[in-house]
């Protein structure tokens, strides 16, 4: 059974620090990983990892793909209260077209 | 621009009455999905048309069915609503390909009284 687990389930920082959110997959057949900021409405397109090693970078966000040990990690570095949220990491199988969340990680950034 | 579009944003139904929501997109993908996600927890895939292909998830309840009369247009049907059946529901899309992303309607939280 396809499995996508992030870890942590939620955690609260102040406004400046830096997390770092993790996604672990087991999947049959990867070809993608996609990474959703979600407030109180759908979710966003973050990222889209599908090769290892190479960095996304979007502003105080970036993330990496690890293919070999099956994880990835989301960093957002000099957090804003903006950045409260719940992100979500979803993996695309290469036969079909879906996508498999995980439970996601629930961030609250104080002032 | 170019969106996925959810109608109504808000949707209050009794229990027992049948409930249609709505999904448009001017985006001419050819993958349209049905996401339910209740409160605090992931969304859930119900199914998904591939083109005109209809794949049912294996454990979507018999109470939801989906239209999709054309590229454009997708629908959700709750044929019985039942309290637990109150959620947000997602529609995405996308196009059939390795590097396409996907792009989620703003969503429809229903509520069942």
């Amino acid at each position: 059974e396809d499995k996508v687990v992030q870890s942590p389930l939620s955690l609260v920082v102040h406004e400046g620090d830096t997390v770092t959110l993790n996604c672990s997959y087991e999947v049959t057949n990867f070809r993608s990983l996609l990474w959703y900021k979600q407030e109180k409405k759908a979710p966003t397109f973050l990222f889209m990892l599908t090769s290892s090693g190479i960095e996304k970078k979007s502003g105080r966000l970036s993330s990496i793909l690890d293919k070999k040990e099956l994880f990835s990690i989301l960093n957002i570095t000099a957090t804003q209260t903006g950045d409260s949220a719940v992100y979500l990491c979803a993996v695309v199988k290469a036969a079909g077209n879906k996508l498999t969340f995980g439970g996601g990680t629930r961030v609250l950034v104080k002032p | 621009d170019a969106m996925v579009i959810q109608n109504p944003r808000y949707q209050v139904t009794q229990f027992g009455k049948p409930v249609t929501l709505s999904c448009s997109q001017t985006l001419n993908h050819n993958v349209m999905y049905w996401y339910q996600q209740k409160s605090s927890q992931a969304p859930k895939l119900l199914f998904h048309y591939y083109d005109k292909d209809f794949n049912n998830e294996a454990d979507t309840p018999d109470n939801f069915q989906s239209r999709r009369p054309n590229t454009s247009f997708c629908f959700l049907d709750i044929r019985s609503p039942g309290l637990g059946d109150a959620a947000m529901y997602l529609c995405a899309t996308s196009r059939a390909g390795y590097n396409y992303g996907y792009t989620f309607g703003s969503g429809t939280r229903l509520t069942v009284v």
